[in-house]
């Protein structure tokens, strides 16, 4: 069974500061990786996806992943508390259908 | 429309009753996914269409769940004689093409069964 595991949190950082959320995956043959914020009651928002080893960089955020070790990470620089939300890692593989950890819960102190 | 749209956005529902949830996406998108959320957890995944054809309902939970997209456009998701276990958040998701992966999310539709 394909697993995607995320540390539930939460991940309390002060405004400014990096926040560093991880991610590992079971399924050697996935393909794609993706982060999505969801807010409180609202539905998952895509923030990043990731294709290839290595870094990715997009305004304050940075994905890397590393396939070796089925590892993926979205680092947060400058963190807002308007960042304060719960990371869903999504995994993809085959077709197109994402398995999704549990998310990481995010609180950014001001 | 700019993003895809679902309704209705809450619904109650008595136990033993049948519910029809409704998912609009985005325009041009080919593939449409369904997940249910509960409290706490990350979406899982429900079924997949590319257009019209139903390519994978591995994740539906029992037969009471059916979902058809009959024009390749508009799908609904219908869970039949509707138990508690049921309540939770159904998500809707498109993307443009089945190789492309970024899917799209809905606000999605809270169902309670009380």
């Amino acid at each position: 069974q394909k697993e995607v595991e995320q540390n539930s949190g939460p991940l309390s950082v002060p405004e400014g500061a990096i926040a560093s959320l991880n991610c590992t995956y079971s399924d050697r043959g996935s393909q794609s990786f993706f982060w999505y914020r969801q807010y409180s009651g609202k539905s998952p928002e895509l923030i990043m996806s990731i294709y290839s080893n290595g870094d990715k960089e997009d305004g304050r955020f940075t994905a890397q992943l590393n396939k070796a070790s089925q590892y993926v990470s979205l680092l947060i620089r400058d963190s807002q508390p308007s960042d304060s939300a719960t990371y869903l890692c999504a995994v993809a593989s085959g077709y197109s259908t994402l398995t999704f950890g549990k998310g990481t819960m995010l609180l950014v102190s001001p | 429309g700019a993003g895809v749209s679902q309704s209705p956005r809450y619904k109650v529902a008595k136990r033993g009753q049948d519910v029809a949830l409704r998912c609009d996406p985005i325009s041009g998108h080919v593939s449409l996914f369904w997940y249910q959320q509960a409290l706490g957890q990350g979406p899982e995944f429900l079924t997949y269409f590319q257009n019209e054809a139903q390519l994978d309902k591995s994740g539906l939970p029992s037969d009471r769940f059916f979902a058809e997209r009959p024009e390749g456009s508009v799908s609904t998701l219908k869970i039949q004689r509707t138990q508690q276990e049921d309540s939770a958040v159904y998500l809707c998701a498109s993307s443009f093409d089945s190789v492309t992966y970024e899917q799209y999310f809905g606000p999605g539709t809270r169902l309670t069964v009380t």
